[in-house]
């Protein structure tokens, strides 16, 4: 299985663009990478997935180099809201999604 | 739509008495998970099911804990016996369908063992 590293805890201000890395060395051909948030008290919640190079959705984007042992979740002018903590999942190959999540990144957003 | 719900919510029990967590997964969802959180961790796999097929219970932490979902929708987690090492959050998720579909999440049901 495809583990994954990633800073324990962040901290940043509003509007600041912040990137989280992820490292996942031993990531299979078939694996995808992806990223989760998680708010207290709620369920994980999908923020972006990719396989290469980069993806670009209304909340995050995703980059990724071409050895694929690493990712970085970058999102642009964060706020409050997105004070949470963020999961780099690799999903694992085999025929369906079974997800591994690590600890996680605490990001912490100050006024 | 509706999204996955959960029940009950919350769920204080005793120890030694069997427990049973619900989970109403997203209308026309094949794959269902369950997963279990502690505090200040990530969700750890249980089990998964593509519709009523138990396909993989390789998470299930010891013969105490079951799952099923007979009709392909609703599943249901038994814990019986219960310990106090069982309090945790429980979730559940689904998705469309595999491989590499978003998982939804759920509520989550706070299980606490006295």
């Amino acid at each position: 299985l495809a583990k994954t590293t990633q800073p324990i805890s962040m901290d940043s201000y509003e509007g600041q663009e912040v990137n989280i890395t992820c490292s996942h060395n031993n990531i299979a051909t078939n694996d995808y990478i992806t990223w989760y948030q998680q708010f207290p008290s709620q369920g994980p919640r999908f923020i972006i997935q990719g396989y290469k190079t980069k993806v670009t959705n209304e909340v995050a984007s995703l980059f990724i180099p071409a050895d694929r042992k690493s990712s970085t979740l970058s999102l642009p002018r964060v706020s409050l809201s997105d004070t949470a903590v963020y999961y780099c999942l690799v999903a694992v190959s085999g025929g369906y999604n079974k997800l591994i999540f690590g600890a996680g990144t605490r990001l912490a957003v100050h006024p | 739509g509706a999204g996955v719900s959960q029940s009950p919510r919350y769920k204080v029990t005793k120890r030694g008495q069997d427990v049973a967590l619900r989970c109403d997964p997203i209308s026309g969802h094949v794959s269902l998970y369950w997963y279990r959180q502690a505090l200040g961790q990530g969700p750890e796999f249980l089990t998964y099911f593509n519709y009523e097929a138990q396909q993989d219970k390789s998470g299930l932490p010891n013969d105490r804990f079951s799952a099923e979902r007979p009709e392909g929708s609703i599943s249901t987690l038994t814990i019986q016996r219960t310990e106090q090492r069982d309090s945790a959050m429980y979730r559940c998720a689904s998705s469309l369908e595999s491989p590499q579909e978003t998982q939804y999440f759920g509520p989550g049901t706070r299980l606490l063992v006295l």
